[in-house]
């Protein structure tokens, strides 16, 4: 079956350290996408590729890098800038834009990062 | 900008009971409206959507409207049962951006449905 695949479940990362989200799907999505889970705060978009070797910064992308290297794989990088890395994270993908789009976003289970 | 305002929660109803979660949106556009259900552990999965003024999305019993004239897109489902006990989101995709498929979301809405 196609989906998205989201690795680890679950996250430990020591202060200072950077660590790498993993994030792959096998629905030939042309759009991937990394989002920020908090307690109350709904999501919030950290960063964002429509095609492969170019991604756009979202609404909170300090702190965090990507890569889209691949079509199929958008790994997230937490570095230790990010102050506040303790939440959950979210990826998603979805079909290529058209204008007009209605495409909905397909999305991952989910990782856990909490700082040790 | 674009934003979405949900019904806050957390919402505790029966068994059977009549659901509705409000959601408003504010948008640039002409935005498409979704909701997306959220199981716990888990990510976001489409729950329904609609595309333009007057649509009707449904799913699984839950159904909204979408009303330009209110910019509101409330979720509501007839007789609720145990298993919808989840996180509610509301989010609009803002086609002014053209072809640019960035979600923006409420914050959000539990639902727990007591047996």
């Amino acid at each position: 079956d196609g989906g998205i695949t989201q690795s680890p479940k679950y996250l430990f990362r020591k202060e200072g350290q950077n660590v790498t989200l993993s994030c792959e799907q096998n629905l030939n999505h042309d759009a991937m996408y990394w989002y920020r889970q908090d307690p109350g705060q709904g999501l919030r978009l950290i960063y964002y590729s429509q095609i492969v070797n170019d991604f756009q910064k979202g609404d909170i992308a300090e702190g965090y890098s990507v890569s889209r290297e691949k079509k199929e794989s958008f790994p997230l990088t937490v570095t230790s800038a990010q102050k506040n890395p303790t939440a959950f994270y979210l990826c998603a993908s979805s079909k290529a834009s058209e204008i007009y789009s209605n495409q909905p976003q397909h999305f991952g289970d989910g990782t856990r990062l909490s700082i040790l | 900008g674009d934003s979405v305002t949900q019904m806050e929660g957390p919402v505790t109803l029966s068994e059977e009971a009549f659901l509705t979660i409000n959601c408003t949106y504010t948008a640039t556009g002409y935005p498409s409206l979704f909701w997306y259900v959220q199981y716990p552990g888990e990510g976001l999965q489409l729950l329904l959507k609609a595309t333009k003024a007057d649509d009707k999305g449904s799913n699984k019993g839950f159904e909204a409207t979408y009303r330009k004239e209110t910019t509101s897109f409330h979720l509501e489902k007839g007789s609720v049962q145990v298993s919808d006990s989840a996180v509610y989101f509301c989010a609009l995709s803002d086609r002014a951006n053209f072809g640019n498929e960035k979600l923006t979301f409420g914050t959000g809405t539990r639902l727990t449905i007591i047996p």
